[in-house]
């Protein structure tokens, strides 16, 4: 099946700073890449949705002023983490798509513990 | 909203036991339903998924019947495997791809030789 990757796999920072996540296909071109968050013990939470070229799309709740989505390519979407708190801390999750019809296909996530 | 709620883990089983992950949801319209699979440092798998009502899906063993009157898409194999153990996601979509989905919170699945 297609892969996507997801870097870095673990982060550890300090509170106040900012973590930027890359979610790339690597052989295939993504029109829609999707963030998932994942609590512990809870399900993943959609996020957000990035189409290519365009801005994204963030379900409700989630600030998009502190999780800065940017789809600049059609194989690379990033998720950055500005002022990061402890409370941030959790299991990102990215999937990316080939179209609408097509299936999603998963990272294999970022740990992200803010201290 | 859509909503997924799968049985609470952790679930632990012998090998060649038989499996079911019970799996319901609740759905405004007529939703794809999916379960995903994630082996310990990788990231989630689509396993199988049924799209309409009375569909089954099917891959490695595993089945999953979608059942609109009891709104529910359980998982069941008949002889687990070691290599079976993972943290299993029921999920549903409401188009027929994958792309926007709803989870259920998972369920960590280990057999022990």
């Amino acid at each position: 099946g297609a892969v996507v990757s997801q870097h870095p796999s673990r982060v550890i920072c300090k509170s106040g700073t900012s973590v930027k996540i890359e979610c790339r296909s690597l052989d295939f071109q993504a029109t829609t890449m999707f963030w998932y968050r994942q609590f512990p013990k809870k399900s993943l939470m959609l996020m957000a949705t990035s189409n290519e070229g365009s801005k994204a799309t963030y379900e409700q709740g989630v600030e998009k002023d502190k999780f800065l989505i940017n789809h600049a390519s059609l194989t690379l979407s990033t998720l950055t983490v500005t002022s990061a708190h402890p409370e941030d801390s959790s299991f990102y999750i990215c999937s990316a798509s080939q179209d609408a019809l097509g299936s999603a296909f998963f990272g294999q996530g970022t740990r992200l513990t803010v201290v | 909203g859509d909503s997924v709620t799968q049985m609470e883990g952790p679930v632990t089983l012998s090998e060649e036991a038989f499996l079911t992950i019970n799996c319901t949801y609740t759905a405004t319209g007529y939703p794809s339903l999916f379960w995903y699979v994630q082996y310990p440092g990788e990231g989630l798998q689509l396993l199988l998924k049924a799209t309409k009502a009375d569909d089954k899906g099917s891959n490695k063993g595993f089945e999953a019947t979608y059942r609109k009157e009891t709104t529910s898409f359980h998982l069941e194999k008949g002889s687990v495997q070691v290599s079976d153990s993972a943290v299993y996601f029921c999920a549903l979509s409401e188009g027929q791809g994958a792309q926007k989905l709803v989870f259920g919170q998972g369920t960590r699945l280990t057999i022990n030789p």
